[in-house]
């Protein structure tokens, strides 16, 4: 079945130390994005990638790296996690600009 | 730059009332999408509008796109308990990003 992939579904972390969240879509989509949700709240685009080798920033972007060496994997790395990292983080991927977005499951982090 | 106003950011209703939840845009839109996120959950595609003057059912949901391409509207007739959740409008901005609302969550009161 079609799916889009999150993993871990949640994280409990130190302050200062590197993580990656995993991301795998089965779709075949070329577009993949990374979103930041505190719950409740809208969402905020960290990155983005219209294809492999290819990677975009977006309003959050700062404190995390991205990369796109396949199609169906869009894995996103803080390089030093702080707590006000705290949140959910969701993967979202669509065929085209003119199609809604299938999300993933999300990952919730938590920096101690 | 490029936003959209949702409202209301809550909304508490009965079981059985009606529910709307309204988007205004700044820009005339290309087009707008809708999404549900139920609590804890992850937000889910529900429609996209494309036609000034549009509207679209899906069962007891009714979608509106206004005839200016500015505005848009959910409608939920005579809720139920599996409607609880935050409906999402999104439209493009002219890089073809999705710029959201900030969502209005339904209630249910008990």
């Amino acid at each position: 079945e079609a799916d889009i992939y999150q993993t871990p579904r949640y994280l409990v972390i130190g302050t200062g130390k590197k993580i990656t969240l995993e991301c795998s879509q089965t779709m075949g989509h070329d577009k993949m994005y990374w979103y930041q949700q505190d719950p409740g709240m809208e969402l905020h685009l960290i990155h983005y990638s219209y294809g492999v080798n290819s990677t975009e920033k977006g309003d959050l972007s700062s404190e995390s790296t991205v990369s796109r060496i396949r199609t169906e994997h869009f894995p996103l790395t803080l390089e030093s996690a702080r707590p006000s990292h705290t949140s959910q983080y969701l993967c979202a991927s669509s065929p085209g600009q003119f199609y809604g977005y299938t999300f993933g499951s999300g990952t919730r982090l938590t920096v101690v | 730059g490029q936003q959209v106003m949702q409202i209301p950011q809550y909304q508490h209703v009965q079981e059985g009332e009606d529910f709307t939840t309204y988007c205004n845009s700044s820009t005339t839109l290309s087009n707008i999408q809708w999404y549900k996120q139920r609590p804890g959950g992850h937000p889910v595609f529900l429609i996209q509008l494309v036609k000034s003057g549009e509207v679209k059912k899906q069962k007891r949901l009714t979608f509106q796109f206004g005839e200016a391409k500015k505005n848009s509207s959910l409608h939920i007739t005579a809720t139920q308990t599996t409607d609880v959740g935050t409906y999402f409008c999104a439209e493009r901005d002219s890089n073809y990003q999705l710029i959201w609302g900030a969502g209005t969550k339904l209630i249910i009161k008990p």
